[in-house]
C-alpha cells in the first residue's frame, strides 16, 4: 500500500522560498512507471498541478509558475521535495503530493494516491 | 493548456437520485481523463481513470463515459456519503489540468 506524507513549514514570509518534502512508503521513488507530483489547492482557484519528477530524475513544471518551482528526489530517504521561490500571498494554498503511473504504451493514469495535504500560508 | 469545464458547478439532489456531471475539454484528451471525489479537509480520491475504468474499491454506482472532448461521471443512486465535490482531470498533455469542480449537495 502506497502512502505519502507532506511535511514542511506552515508559514512562509513573502518573497522567501517555500520548501516541502513528501515522504513515500510502499514503493520506491526510483522505480520506473511512476510520476511523483506536487499539486496545490487554492481556496478559490481550485486544484493546480505544479509539476512532477520521475525515476530518472527528469522533471516537468507547470509554466504558470514562471520557473519558480523546483522538484528534487532523495532516493536514500525515499522522499521528493518542492521548492517554490519568491512566494506571494497568491501561493497560499494546501499543497499535496501524489503518485500517478504510466505504462509501456505511453498511457498516463490519474493520481492514485495522495498525501493528506499541508496548508502553507504566505505572510507579509 | 487544455481547459476542462465542468457543469453544473453545483447541484442539489436527494438520496437515491441519479446524478450526472459533465466535463468538457477545450481539445481532445483521448481517454486520458479521470474523475475524483473530494470531501472537506481531505485529499481528492480517484474514482474513475481512463474515462470509464472504475478504480479498485470504488462502489459500482459510480461510472464514467465519453471520449475526446466530452465526458460524464454518473452516480446511479446517490448515497449519503456521496455528498462531496467532484473534479475531472486530464493527463493527455502537460500541464495536466483539473476542472473547476462540481459540488453535490443535499436537497
Amino acid at each position: 500500500q502506497v502512502q505519502l506524507q507532506e511535511s514542511g513549514p506552515g508559514l512562509v514570509k513573502a518573497s522567501q522560498t517555500l520548501s516541502l518534502t513528501c515522504t513515500v512508503s510502499g514503493v520506491s521513488i526510483s522505480s520506473s512507471g511512476y510520476y511523483w507530483s506536487w499539486i496545490r489547492q487554492h481556496p478559490v482557484k481550485g486544484l493546480e498541478w505544479i509539476g512532477y519528477i520521475y525515476y530518472s530524475g527528469s522533471t516537468y513544471y507547470n509554466p504558470s509558475l514562471k520557473s519558480r518551482a523546483a522538484i528534487s528526489g532523495d532516493t536514500s530517504k525515499n522522499q521528493f521535495s518542492l521548492k517554490l521561490s519568491s512566494v506571494t500571498a497568491a501561493d497560499t494554498a494546501v499543497y499535496f503530493c501524489a503518485i500517478s503511473s504510466y505504462d509501456n504504451s505511453g498511457y498516463r493514469g490519474g493520481f492514485d494516491d495522495w498525501g493528506q495535504g499541508t496548508l502553507v500560508i504566505v505572510s507579509s | 493548456d487544455i481547459q476542462l469545464t465542468q457543469s453544473p458547478s453545483s447541484l442539489s439532489a436527494s438520496v437515491g437520485d441519479r446524478v450526472t456531471i459533465s466535463c468538457r475539454a477545450s481539445q481532445s484528451t483521448s481517454n486520458f481523463l479521470h474523475w475524483y471525489q473530494q470531501k472537506p479537509g481531505e485529499a481528492p480520491k480517484l474514482l474513475i481513470y481512463a474515462a470509464s475504468s472504475l478504480q479498485s474499491g470504488v462502489p459500482s454506482r459510480f461510472s464514467g463515459g465519453g471520449s475526446r472532448t466530452d465526458f460524464t461521471l454518473t452516480i446511479s443512486s446517490l448515497q449519503p456519503e456521496d455528498f462531496a465535490t467532484y473534479y475531472c482531470q486530464q493527463s493527455y498533455s502537460t500541464p495536466w489540468t483539473f476542472g473547476q469542480g462540481t459540488k453535490v449537495e443535499i436537497k
